[in-house]
């Protein structure tokens, strides 16, 4: 059970769209549509926004989406906001009741 | 309103076993569809699945821990714990406690304890 690949860094500028890839294989991303993603501020703990691949969680503006294709899942944030920034962090349904993690990637606001 | 709050060490010689307890508030331990678990995170680096227990006492680990970690429950305290056998350097970060709707994801986290290993 390896973490799922993520791309270190995304960005862009207020207003614009940036998307974050989540890469597993056919025992996690591609196997279950459990995927969630997480939002984690500097300090804080992460905090669920996406869940089911593409639901949002209760309070998350629609600015986020979730889709999957295959073995890959995505985050996409539309009309980037400075609140946006923060460190993006993928998960799967791996079997078993356990979890698997991405890697993490780091969305900068230009 | 739930709240979980992890408390124990943050300070574990190496090779000893690191402990933690989480206390939940505002929500039974004991209730059906929810699981408890830990997540750990290295300084810098990515959140790591530590694994889970559910009201029956059923558990289950990572892969990568699995043959050092060991998850509790006390229901009447409302708790669970941690303790995770053999601590090394590698082992030092902030560890969450959480809790998971099964297969979906996980809903709350605690704030997380800090935890150093160093003699």
């Amino acid at each position: 059970q390896s973490a799922l690949t993520q791309p270190p860094s995304a960005s862009g500028s207020p207003g614009q769209s940036v998307t974050i890839s989540c890469t597993g294989t056919r025992s996690d991303v591609g196997g279950y549509n459990y995927v969630s993603w997480y939002q984690q501020h500097p300090g804080k703990a992460p905090k669920i926004i996406i869940y089911e691949v593409n639901k949002w969680w209760s309070g998350v503006p629609d600015r986020f989406s979730g889709s999957k294709s295959g073995n890959t899942a995505s985050l996409t944030v539309s009309g980037l906001q400075a609140e946006d920034e923060a460190d993006y962090y993928c998960s799967s349904y791996a079997g078993g009741d356990n979890f698997v993690f991405g890697t993490g990637t780091k969305v900068t606001v230009l | 309103q739930l709240q979980l709050h992890e408390s124990g060490p943050g300070l574990v010689k190496p090779s000893e076993t690191l402990s933690l307890t989480c206390t939940v508030s505002g929500h039974t331990i004991s209730s059906y569809n929810y699981y408890w678990g830990w997540i750990r995170q290295s300084p810098g680096k990515g959140l790591e699945w530590i694994g889970s227990i559910y009201l029956t006492g059923s558990t289950s680990y990572g892969p990568s821990l699995q043959s050092r970690v060991t998850i509790s429950m006390d229901t009447s305290r409302n708790q669970f714990s941690l303790k995770l056998s053999s601590v090394t350097a590698a082992d030092a970060g902030l560890y969450y406690c959480v809790r998971s709707i099964r297969m979906v994801g996980l809903d709350q986290w605690g704030q997380g304890a800090l935890v150093r290993v160093s003699s």
